[in-house]
């Protein structure tokens, strides 16, 4: 069974930072590319960003809103993804959820972790 | 970037009532489309991917049918479960973007 755990949410104050991880099981890590999308509180879903496989240099992606404060990264050895949030802003306060991309569907994601909450505010 | 526009942003429906909802690229996306389905709450769960596949598991009673800026999410004949909000998201170009979602609510 696929597996996602999010976790090292929690209050943080602006310019400040918080590195999120994702656990996962269930599926072989290494084989995908890995996104993080974020849900504001009572907001629709934000795509944050991507990092591909191995064969692909871990090359990634980023959204213009996070692009230069964010840093995705993978560990293949702990099967763990990781998101380094720096310079926060209040806007950057909601629910970060990891999604499995799967290539064979053209890149879309089909599995979710449960999510993980950032709070930004002093 | 590319807009996704759905439509629309809410509806009243009945249990037993077909559903449809639509979603607009701003430009041509392939077949580059899935919907996913939210509760409160909960994880995003996708239902379609490629624009008309269905997810394994997922009741044959949600479809999905489009291609290059036009895409629709139908829900054949609703249950109570189905109560929730959908999200239609764009993987064809960078950033991915997502559709503004769509919260069927009971009538």
């Amino acid at each position: 069974e696929v597996q996602l755990v999010e976790s090292g949410g929690g209050l943080a104050q602006p310019g400040g930072s918080l590195r999120l991880s994702c656990a996962a099981s269930g599926f072989t890590f290494s084989d995908h590319y890995m996104d993080w999308v974020r849900q504001a509180p009572g907001k629709g879903l934000e795509w944050v960003g991507r990092i591909r496989k191995k064969t692909n240099s871990y090359t990634t992606e980023y959204a213009a809103s996070v692009k230069g404060r964010f840093i995705v990264s993978r560990d293949d050895s702990k099967n763990s993804l990781y998101l380094q949030m720096n310079s926060l802003k209040t806007e950057d306060t909601a629910v970060y959820y990891c999604a499995r991309v799967r290539e064979s569907e053209n890149y879309s994601f089909d599995y979710w972790g449960q999510g993980t909450l950032v709070t930004v505010s002093s | 970037d590319i807009q996704m526009t759905q439509s629309p942003s809410s509806l009243s429906a009945s249990v037993g009532d077909r559903v449809t909802v639509s979603c607009r690229a701003s430009q041509a996306i392939r077949n580059d489309l899935a919907w996913y389905q939210q509760k409160p709450g909960k994880a995003p769960k996708r239902l379609i991917y490629a624009a008309s596949n269905l997810q394994s598991g997922v009741p044959s009673r949600f479809s999905g049918s489009g291609s290059g800026t036009e895409f629709t999410l139908t829900i054949s004949s609703l249950q109570p479960e189905d109560f929730a909000t959908y999200y239609c998201l764009q993987h064809n170009s960078y950033p991915l973007t997502f559709g503004g979602g769509t919260k069927v609510e009971i009538k």
